[in-house]
């Protein structure tokens, strides 16, 4: 299963709102998750199960979509938010990732 | 608080193999599938294998496999993964990962919750 983002990089300040997009080959249900990487980090879970928020990730991420059409959404930017974004599918191994998208400081 | 720390990384000529580890710790590590992840510095993340909490089921990616084997040892808490026949296109941070079941569930859930900090593996003569 293919994953595509988009887009590969965008530029945004603090307090703006960003939305990334992840579309799948095929319908993956909700199977889809969304980590964030920062700079010499290992990936960091952010939103399972397409919009479930996992425990301790501020509420400021969200995601939705199902199906073949994903978004996550960060609502208010943070100077901490600012890193790679990759999202995940967990239908049907093997596993398949993103390219990722970075968020860079405007 | 829980833990997965990987070691083994080095620097390797093609066709030579590696061993990595990776040690868990703060929770029952023989209860969840663990999975190696692997990132070509400054690209993106590939899934590599995935072994079940008891080691029966095993799964690799087409990128690897016949050349790289997982185990487990639960009695040390303990994931490895031994790589053998290594190319250039090895060369990547690898990462191993913890997949939890799914929420009332059994076996594995594909979402990786918890990460190591990777072990860099550089194969070039």
């Amino acid at each position: 299963i293919q994953m595509t983002q988009s887009p590969s990089s965008l530029s945004a300040s603090v307090g703006d709102r960003v939305t990334i997009t992840c579309r799948a080959s095929q319908s993956i249900n909700i199977s889809l998750n969304w980590y964030q990487q920062k700079p010499g980090k290992a990936p960091r879970l952010l939103i399972f199960a397409a919009s479930s928020l996992q425990s301790d990730v501020p509420s400021s991420f969200s995601g939705s979509g199902s199906g073949t059409h994903f978004t996550l959404t960060i609502t208010s930017l943070q100077p901490g938010d600012f890193a790679t974004y990759y999202c995940q599918q967990s239908y049907s191994a093997p596993w398949t990732f993103g390219h990722g998208t970075k968020v860079e400081i405007k | 608080q829980v833990q997965l720390v990987e070691s083994g990384g080095d620097l390797v000529k093609p066709g030579g193999s590696l061993r990595l580890s990776c040690a868990g710790s703060g929770f029952t590590f023989s209860d969840y599938y663990m999975t190696w992840i692997r990132q070509v510095p400054g690209e993106g993340l590939e899934w590599v294998s995935y072994i079940s909490s008891n080691g029966n089921t095993i799964d690799y990616s087409d990128s690897v496999k016949g050349r790289f084997t997982i185990s487990r040892d639960n009695t040390k808490n303990s994931l490895y993964l031994q790589m053998n026949t290594l190319r250039a296109e090895d060369t990547a941070v690898y990462y191993c990962a913890r997949d939890p079941p799914p929420p009332g569930g059994f076996g594995k859930s594909g979402v990786f919750d918890i990460w190591g900090h990777g072990t860099l593996v550089t194969v070039s003569t």
